[in-house]
């Protein structure tokens, strides 16, 4: 059974750096193929893909943000973290990590996602 | 980026008719395409992947098709809880990008 669950520090403050934690169970992220994506969504609106991170330990992220993304996995791997650097209101949304299953190199969806983590940056 | 527009941006449809809405991405994604649920307050659930092929467990009143740069999701026969909001997403190059999203209610 997969599963993945996000946590973070629910509301921080603007210029503060955002520290994301995705904990999932049934597979592991060192299976060829594997690969665990974040992707934000502001209150009422679409989805946006941020960060990912593969079995070989590759990044990728969305150029509109690059700067400001890590996206990082343990040794163990079972948890990806991502870090988002000077943060500000435009950034309060709910945040999901979700398994992004790949066909050759074409990712074909997030099959199994994370409840969401819902984060607020306010001063 | 890939930009996929989606419409209509919303509909209402009575229980049991056919429900069909439309994706069109910036460039050809070669079938690379997702269609997504969401339910208020849930994550998003994958119906479609590969423009065409249905996720294990969805009815199959759901189904997909489009090739190039237009794609399209139908419900054959709306149900009550077929209700949500509902995204396409390309994945054929980072950055990944989605609709705009169309939510669906019971008429």
């Amino acid at each position: 059974q997969v599963t993945l669950k996000e946590s973070g520090p629910g509301m921080l403050q603007p210029s503060k750096t955002l520290s994301l934690t995705c904990s999932f169970s049934g597979f592991s992220l060192s299976t060829s193929g594997m690969v665990v994506s974040w992707i934000r969504q502001p209150s009422g609106k679409s989805l946006e893909w941020l960060a990912a991170i593969d079995w070989d330990g590759d990044k990728y992220y969305n150029p509109s943000l690059k700067s400001r993304l890590t996206v990082s996995k343990d040794t163990s791997n079972t948890q990806v973290f991502l870090k988002i650097t000077s943060v500000d209101i435009a950034d309060t949304a709910t945040y999901y990590c979700a398994r992004t299953l790949l066909i050759t190199t074409v990712v074909t969806g997030f099959d199994y996602w994370g409840q969401g983590v819902m984060v607020t940056v306010s001063s | 980026d890939i930009q996929m527009t989606q419409s209509p941006a919303s509909l209402s449809a009575s229980l049991g008719e056919t429900v069909t809405i439309q994706c069109r991405a910036s460039e050809d994604i070669y079938s690379g395409l997702a269609w997504y649920q969401q339910k208020p307050g849930k994550s998003p659930q994958l119906l479609i992947y590969g423009a065409s092929s249905l996720q294990d467990g969805v009815p199959s009143r759901f189904s997909g098709s489009g090739s190039g740069t237009q794609y399209s999701l139908k419900i054959s026969s709306m149900q009550t809880e077929d209700e949500g909001v509902y995204f396409c997403q390309q994945g054929l190059k980072y950055p990944l990008t989605f609709g705009s999203g169309t939510k669906l209610e019971i008429k």
